[in-house]
């Protein structure tokens, strides 16, 4: 039982160049998020999805889509990659939204725009 | 709008000592819930404890415990007999229970140093 993985654990871009990060879950669960997490502000989210074919924007999508094709499986897509997205993207999931059911977060994939 | 506030960017704790995390909150909703997390040096976030808003005793995990204030809104984590192994980040965050998706909401975070 892996839990989250994400893949990969570090790149490097150069500015305009595109990437996906890819995010896989094991454990069946309905709800799949992504944030990136920067220096002195705490984790940010950049989309979510609740279920299967479904996503929605976060608190800071802007230069980023996302798809949820597959149940497991939750992508994250830079078009065009900034300075400015130089982070630390973290990938999450969870049963439900609701009461107590917490999120089970992946390694971390640290991304360098130069 | 939700807002999380953890006002100790730094703190040190001597070992075996017990240490206060502070954690205020900021909802309009009578329902929701209080997470907290731990991210050590490698970089994994770790689930630590949850206090839901309806729950009428302070949630405990072992060595963890929440210190929830309703009316002050606040959630403070509490570690009793502190270790090496709890230096560390430590982020709160909160959910509320009918925003759609689930989303949580994190503070800036406090890093603990324990000392030998």
């Amino acid at each position: 039982n892996a839990g989250v993985t994400q893949t990969p654990k570090f790149r490097v871009l150069k500015t305009g160049q595109s990437m996906t990060l890819l995010c896989a879950q094991d454990m069946n669960h309905e709800y799949m998020y992504w944030y990136r997490q920067d220096p002195g502000m705490g984790l940010r989210l950049i989309h979510y999805s609740v279920g299967e074919g479904t996503t929605a924007k976060g608190e800071v999508p802007d230069g980023y889509n996302v798809s949820r094709l597959k149940k497991q499986n939750f992508l994250l897509g830079l078009e065009s990659a900034a300075p400015s997205q130089t982070s630390v993207y973290f990938c999450a999931s969870s049963w439900d939204g609701t009461g107590g059911y917490e999120q089970y977060f992946g390694p971390g994939t640290r991304l360098t725009v130069t | 709008a939700q807002k999380i506030t953890q006002t100790q960017p730094g703190m040190f704790v001597q070992e075996k000592e017990a240490v206060t995390l502070d954690c205020t909150y900021d909802t309009s909703d009578q329902s929701y819930g209080l997470f907290w997390y731990k991210q050590p040096s490698s970089g994994e976030m770790i689930f630590l404890i949850y206090q839901g808003s309806y729950d009428e005793q302070n949630a405990t995990e072992g060595r963890y415990s929440l210190n929830f204030q309703k009316a002050r809104k606040s959630a403070n984590l509490v570690i009793s007999a502190s270790q090496l192994g709890d230096s560390a980040m430590y982020f709160c965050a909160m959910r509320e229970v009918y925003n759609q998706g689930g989303k949580l909401i994190f503070g800036q975070g406090t890093e603990l140093s324990v000392k030998p």
